[in-house]
């Protein structure tokens, strides 16, 4: 069975602390590798698909990266307005568009 | 663009109780999906539907079922509604079924009681 781990469950971070997210699936043909921010009360917000080892997209403080085993979340000198929990998803081969989900990183950014 | 909406936010029901989840995405999207979340658990998919006309049930289908009423509308309906069922519930669409990125909704809070 497919699955997406997520490490660490929550982290907390002074503004301008970088630190990473980490994100590892079970290598059975990843398709594609989606991340998500989820403020509270709030549905998945959608930031970045990868779907190549090598990859790397970003945006404004956030950059993802994929290898063959695992993805980060890399955050650069991070704000308070960048808390929130991050979810990181997979689809593989054989699961259609079925989305497998980690359980997510809460992150708290302190002033 | 309101992208996908759902309603209500908030449900309380007794158990035995019957409602259906509406969901309505304004993106021509062609697949659509329910999912639920439970803390300490990842989201879950309920039932999809791939293209207008067709569903099929995800990884925790029982106690539910879907209707693709057009391209835009997909309903998730509890018919004898259990505690079991007290999660939050989102919908999502996508462009295509395949590997394209899922936009999801607000979700809907639901309690039994």
């Amino acid at each position: 069975e497919d699955q997406v781990t997520q490490s660490p469950e929550a982290l907390r971070l002074q503004e301008g602390e970088s630190s990473s997210l980490n994100c590892s699936y079970t290598v059975s043909g990843l398709r594609g590798l989606f991340w998500y921010r989820q403020d509270p009360g709030k549905g998945p917000e959608f930031l970045f698909t990868l779907y190549s080892a090598g990859e790397e997209k970003e945006k404004e403080r956030l950059k993802a990266t994929l290898t063959k085993k695992e993805s980060f979340l890399h955050i650069t000198a991070p704000k308070p307005e960048d808390s929130a929990t991050y979810l990181c998803a997979g689809t593989f081969t054989g699961g259609g568009n079925k989305l497998t989900f980690g359980t997510g990183t809460q992150l708290k950014v302190e002033l | 663009n309101a992208g996908v909406t759902q309603t209500p936010k908030f449900q309380v029901l007794k158990t035995g109780q019957s409602m259906t989840l509406q969901c309505a995405q304004d993106m021509n999207h062609n697949s659509m999906y329910w999912y639920r979340q439970d803390p300490g658990m990842g989201l879950r998919l309920i039932y999809y539907s791939a293209s207008e006309g067709t569903t099929d049930k995800g990884e925790v289908p029982n106690g539910y079922n879907v209707s693709r009423l057009n391209k835009r509308e997909f309903s998730l309906r509890l018919e004898s509604a259990a505690p079991s069922q007290t999660s939050v519930y989102f919908c999502a669409s996508s462009e295509r079924w395949g590997t394209d990125t899922q936009y999801f909704g607000p979700g809907t809070r639901l309690t039994v009681l």
